[in-house]
């Protein structure tokens, strides 16, 4: 089944202790992207990856790092977690080289508490 | 950060109704919109993406239409049902950066039996 999967689906931590997001997709897709979506908000991007080895900030990149090593993975790190990224996380990924014409598929999300 | 703007921010209508929303964003460097609905406890999942000015997509009850001169989009839902209570989200996407799109903050529609 084609599909995008991220883990943990729960995760509530403490402030500063490093924790990563795993993001992986087996559809071949080269575009991969993270988004966090807070009540009242739409979803805002904050790093995204056009291929392997190639990664840019989005909206909101401050407190995030990512990497793309390898086409279907693309974990999210939180070095220092503070407060005010507890979010709700989105992992997507599309087919193209950028997110033109070919819709985003969304994995079902982390919720992150971070106290 | 590029302003999307979608309203109304909620709606509420009876089963059998049909209901329209918009999505504004900038009228220039456009290159695609996307629609997506996304259900409560569920992931984004993709209704349209629309690169023509002019555009004029449709799936089942749900139709939209684009108009990249004056910056808007209209999502439809011909007589709605309680299954399409969902929250509806546009994303703009401009070609001066193929990577990003900014998203609006939805609108949530609530069908009553």
């Amino acid at each position: 089944e084609a599909q995008v999967t991220q883990n943990p689906r729960y995760l509530i931590t403490v402030t500063g202790k490093k924790l990563t997001v795993t993001c992986s997709q087996n559809m071949n897709h080269e575009y991969m992207s993270w988004y966090r979506q807070d009540p009242g908000l739409g979803l805002r991007q904050i790093y995204y990856s056009m291929n392997v080895e190639v990664t840019d900030k989005g909206d909101v990149p401050e407190g995030y790092k990512v990497s793309r090593k390898e086409k279907r993975n693309f974990p999210l790190i939180l070095e220092s977690p503070s407060p005010n990224q507890t979010s709700l996380y989105f992992c997507a990924s599309s087919f193209n080289r950028g997110v033109h014409n070919s819709p985003l598929h969304f994995g079902n999300g982390t919720r992150l508490t971070v106290t | 950060i590029l302003n999307v703007e979608q309203s109304p921010q909620s709606l509420h209508v009876q089963e059998g109704d049909s209901t329209n929303f918009t999505c504004s964003f900038p009228s220039s460097n456009f290159y695609a919109l996307h629609w997506y609905r996304w259900e409560t406890a569920k992931s984004p999942e993709a209704l349209f993406v629309m690169t023509l000015n002019g555009d004029e997509k449709k799936k089942g009850r749900i139709s939209a239409t684009l108009n990249t001169k004056e910056g808007y989009s209209y999502l439809y839902i011909k007589g709605s049902q309680p299954e399409d209570s969902a929250t509806y989200l546009c994303a703009f996407v401009d070609n001066t950066n193929a990577g990003k799109s900014t998203f609006g903050d939805g609108t949530t529609l609530t069908v009553k039996p």
